[in-house]
């Protein structure tokens, strides 16, 4: 069966420092991965996919993620934190067993503290 | 001109009372869903459409209905509202064409309180 288990539903950090939102799945063949922002108020906005083309996929703002096969982790991870990432971010699994439907994590809502 | 409309944005019903959630898209895509967010749960897919003729139940089908009136038009329905259906709904496109790593585009929400 697939799921995705978002390991932290709140991650607090302060202006400047790294960020990481950590994301496992669960699979039964090769699936995509994805992670989606969502901002206050607004819709899903994607930040990158992975879609077995390479394992460290960039995405906007200056996110990423690895693709850990052995591990089946795909964290998002950002350098330096800014006040507009605060919101809440989704790690979502798609795979052919399931019709290419979506799967999403419960989500993990992002502080960043000035 | 945003790609996904849902309308309206938000509505306040009451128990029983029939209601419509609309959703177009200029996107071209075959493909539509609607999901609910609940707090803490994420998104659950309610129904998806792979084309006109073609509409699915999600996880959590019960108690909803869903017409696609026209590839750019997916409605959701609530024929009789009740108060746990109160939640954030959805609504996303995808294009079936670039397979599994069709990544799907999102409306902005329609905010639905049942009393």
């Amino acid at each position: 069966a697939q799921s995705v288990t978002q390991l932290d539903s709140h991650v607090s950090v302060s202006e400047g420092t790294p960020v990481l939102l950590r994301c496992n799945y669960s699979s039964s063949y090769s699936p995509s991965l994805f992670w989606y922002v969502q901002h206050p108020n607004k819709g899903l906005q994607l930040l990158l996919k992975y879609t077995s083309a390479a394992t460290l996929v960039k995405g906007i703002n200056g996110f990423e993620a690895e693709f850990k096969k052995s591990e089946t982790s795909f964290h998002l991870t950002k350098p330096s934190a800014h006040m507009s990432d605060a919101a809440e971010y989704f790690c979502v699994v798609s795979d052919r067993d399931i019709g290419n439907q979506f799967y999403f994590g419960t989500g993990t809502s992002l502080t960043v503290i000035p | 001109d945003a790609d996904v409309t849902q309308t309206p944005r938000n509505r306040i019903t009451k128990t029983g009372k029939r209601i419509m959630l609309e959703c177009s898209q200029t996107k071209g895509h075959d493909r539509m869903y609607w999901y609910r967010q609940d707090p803490g749960l994420g998104l659950r897919l309610i129904y998806y459409s792979f084309d006109v003729k073609d509409i699915n139940k999600g996880e959590i089908s019960d108690g909803y209905s869903v017409s696609r009136q026209a590839q750019a038009k997916f409605s959701l329905s609530l024929e009789s509202a009740i108060p746990n259906q109160t939640a954030l709904y959805f609504c996303a496109t995808s294009d079936g064409a670039t397979g599994i790593h069709n990544e799907q585009f999102f409306g902005p929400g329609t905010r639905l309180t049942v009393l």
